[in-house]
């Protein structure tokens, strides 16, 4: 069926890097993204990797894709307060269908 | 700012009533994705329409309805409301780079 799962929570001190994480289940899909909601706003798309490919850096953002085990994560390096948001990942089915985790809230400590 | 526009940004209202959300995608894109975000369900996709079409349908209930007009603005319409039916609506476009969704602000909905 379809599940993209992430887990709920991570705290990080200002400055570290953090790492959250989503496991998916389609294994046909093509492409798969990270988004960004802050309290009261939209998802605001922060990137994504082709299914073809392993790593994308972007700045302080670095996308691992592992498609043997369906796993992908998002490292932000020297996370700031004002990464502090909710996490979305999210996969494409097909051509128009978008599946979206239960996203991860993000709390960086000062 | 993504470029996309919804409004209301709230609208409250009671059960048994009917509301229509509206939308406006970025200049050029054809493609828009209505989403539901309720706290218990997460962002469940709805509806997606391209240049007019519907083009594929998630889990959207009966009674709701949308559509996409020539000037490319989408509607969704939701009667009969329920206390379940409060939740965030977002709309989303994307063009011709189809692997790209842009989200509006949203538009919060409270049925008491």
């Amino acid at each position: 069926g379809e599940d993209v799962e992430q887990s709920l929570f991570l705290s990080v001190r200002e400055g570290d890097s953090s790492v959250i994480n989503c496991t998916y289940t389609d294994s046909s899909s093509t492409y798969l993204y990270w988004y960004k909601q802050e309290p009261g706003a939209g998802l605001q798309l922060l990137t994504y990797i082709f299914s073809n490919m392993d790593m994308k850096q972007d700045q302080r953002l670095t996308v691992l894709l592992n498609k043997k085990d369906k796993h992908l994560s998002l490292r932000i390096a020297d996370t700031q307060t004002g990464d502090s948001a909710i996490y979305f990942c999210a996969e494409k089915e097909g051509t128009y269908k978008y599946i979206f985790g239960t996203g991860t809230r993000l709390k960086v400590l000062a | 700012d993504s470029g996309v526009t919804q409004t209301p940004k709230h609208l409250i209202t009671a059960t048994g009533q009917r509301v229509t959300l509206r939308c406006s995608p970025r200049s050029g894109d054809l493609s828009v994705y209505w989403y539901q975000q309720s706290l218990d369900q997460g962002l469940q996709f709805l509806i997606h329409y391209y240049n007019g079409e519907e083009r594929a349908k998630g889990n959207i209930l009966e009674r709701f309805s949308a559509q996409q007009f020539p000037d490319l603005h989408s509607e969704l319409n939701l009667s009969s409301l329920e206390l379940g039916d409060s939740a965030l609506y977002f709309c989303a476009s994307s063009g011709t780079a189809d692997y790209e969704q842009y989200f509006g602000p949203g538009t919060r909905l409270t049925v008491t």
